[in-house]
């Protein structure tokens, strides 16, 4: 069993619609990433969160340290939005290794 | 800053032939990141270096795999002899080294190897 897993894999969703997804994890952790993958490649962080809620623009991070869960919200989705979002840990006493999920593919259709 | 640069942004080569990868972290960061990216695996940590010491290698696949950080500003990644298994896209990237700092990544290398 992968220590970080995503759901869904894959999702579709229309323009304007509010979306969610969905990081879990099995390992105790000092902070957890949000990446963004565009079609072209290039990866950017999102967030880094460790507690509570974080908000940029559209987007929003929140994290459960209890339940080891953490989620990513965006609303009003856009085309543009569409990318591959991955979840990645910084495991407790590893240093700033990060562990990825295996990531969410997000198509937002016009 | 310029931000995370790597060379060259694409590869192809034949097997049994050496790569070489190349990294500039950002100015001021001192941990340095190498990962690989491909469909089945996703990505995967290779080696990570902070103060130009490499701190944990367990990512690296085999022997065939090198990497070296000279100086603050300069990392490497060897693969010798290049096996079509090899083919992903490489990505380095760098941040602070002390306290949970963002990672920043470069635009990677797409490597083909035939």
């Amino acid at each position: 069993k992968n220590e970080v897993e995503q759901s869904p894999q894959n999702l579709t969703a229309q323009e304007g619609e509010f979306i969610t997804i969905n990081c879990s994890y099995s390992v105790g952790i000092s902070a957890l990433h949000w990446l963004q993958q565009h079609p072209g490649g290039g990866i950017v962080s999102l967030f880094m969160l460790s507690s509570g809620k974080k908000k940029h623009g559209r987007l929003i991070a929140t994290i459960n340290i209890q339940e080891k869960h953490s989620s990513l919200h965006i609303t009003a989705s856009h085309p543009r939005d569409s990318a591959v979002y991955i979840c990645a840990v910084r495991v407790n006493n590893a240093g700033n290794m990060l562990t990825f999920g295996g990531g969410t593919r997000l198509m937002v259709k016009p | 800053d310029a931000g995370v640069i790597q060379s060259p942004r694409h590869e192809v080569t034949e097997m049994g032939q050496e790569v070489t990868l190349r990294c500039k972290p950002i100015s001021g960061h001192n941990s340095l990141f190498w990962y690989r990216q491909t469909m089945m695996r996703g990505l995967e940590l290779l080696i990570y270096f902070n103060n130009n010491v490499p701190i944990d290698d367990s990512g690296m696949p085999e022997d065939r795999f090198s990497a070296k950080m000279p100086n603050a500003s300069f990392s490497t990644l060897k693969i010798q002899p290049s096996e079509p298994r090899d083919s992903a896209v490489y990505f380095c990237a760098s941040s602070l080294a002390r306290g949970a700092y963002e990672q920043y990544f470069g635009p990677g290398t797409r490597l083909t190897v035939t």
